[in-house]
């Protein structure tokens, strides 16, 4: 059974930087078969995309977000990662990290999703 | 950017009825790469159709999906408890985006 973890601060100050983590178990980061994703929802409101990656480095990152977002990956932990720089209070949110698989020569939906984690940006 | 509407923001209704939602792209979405969601309170999003009608592992047969192009609709026929919760479509043909939800309330 798959399952996807964050953890990080829950806390930030703002124009600083926020970190996350996904602990992926029951399947491999470096599977050709899967991308993997950052997705997040402000208190109260919808979903945004973040990014996106690929083993080997590949990215794709919401154009709004690009100047401030990395994702990159660990595979020797088995996890990837969400930095992103000067957040403001508008970076409020629960932060998700899921799964995609991949389509043929696309990407698919988020398929499985981490349980989410809360993170406040304080001034 | 693909933009996505979600109709209507609010869905009032009781146990047993059907529910159609309606989600509207400003252009058209390649391939039907379509996706709904069903989010509830505190919880994670939860896929239940990709491809504009192809369900989910585990979801059941009430739950549809259907449309092509830039107009999509997920059809609930018969409502259980367990579906009144916010619902999302989101679109990965171009890029990704997400529609602002339908929220499905008891009556």
């Amino acid at each position: 059974q798959v399952q996807l973890q964050e953890s990080g601060p829950g806390l930030v100050k703002s124009s600083e930087t926020l970190s996350l983590t996904c602990s992926v178990s029951g399947d491999s980061i470096s599977s050709n078969k899967y991308y993997w994703g950052w997705i997040r929802q402000p208190p109260g409101k919808g979903l945004e995309w973040i990014g996106s990656m690929y083993y080997g480095g590949t990215t794709y990152y919401n154009s709004s977000l690009k100047s401030r977002v990395t994702i990159y990956e660990d595979t020797s932990k088995n996890q990837f990662s969400l930095k992103m720089t000067y957040v403001t209070a508008a970076d409020t949110a629960v932060y998700y990290c899921a799964r995609l698989p991949v389509v043929g020569t696309a990407i698919g939906a988020f398929d499985i999703w981490g349980q989410g984690t809360m993170v406040i940006v304080s001034s | 950017e693909i933009v996505l509407t979600q109709s209507p923001g609010t869905l009032s209704l009781s146990p047993g009825e059907g529910a159609t939602l309606s989600c509207r792209a400003s252009q058209s979405v390649s391939s039907s790469y379509l996706a709904w969601y069903q989010q509830k309170p505190g919880q994670a999003p939860r896929l239940l159709i990709y491809g504009a009608s192809r369900r989910a592992t585990g979801i059941p047969d009430r739950i549809s999906g259907s449309g092509s192009g830039t107009d999509f609709t997920l059809t609930i026929s018969r409502l259980e408890p367990e579906d009144f919760a916010v619902y999302y479509c989101q679109q990965y043909g171009s890029s990704v985006t997400f529609g602002g939800g339908t929220k499905v309330e008891i009556k």
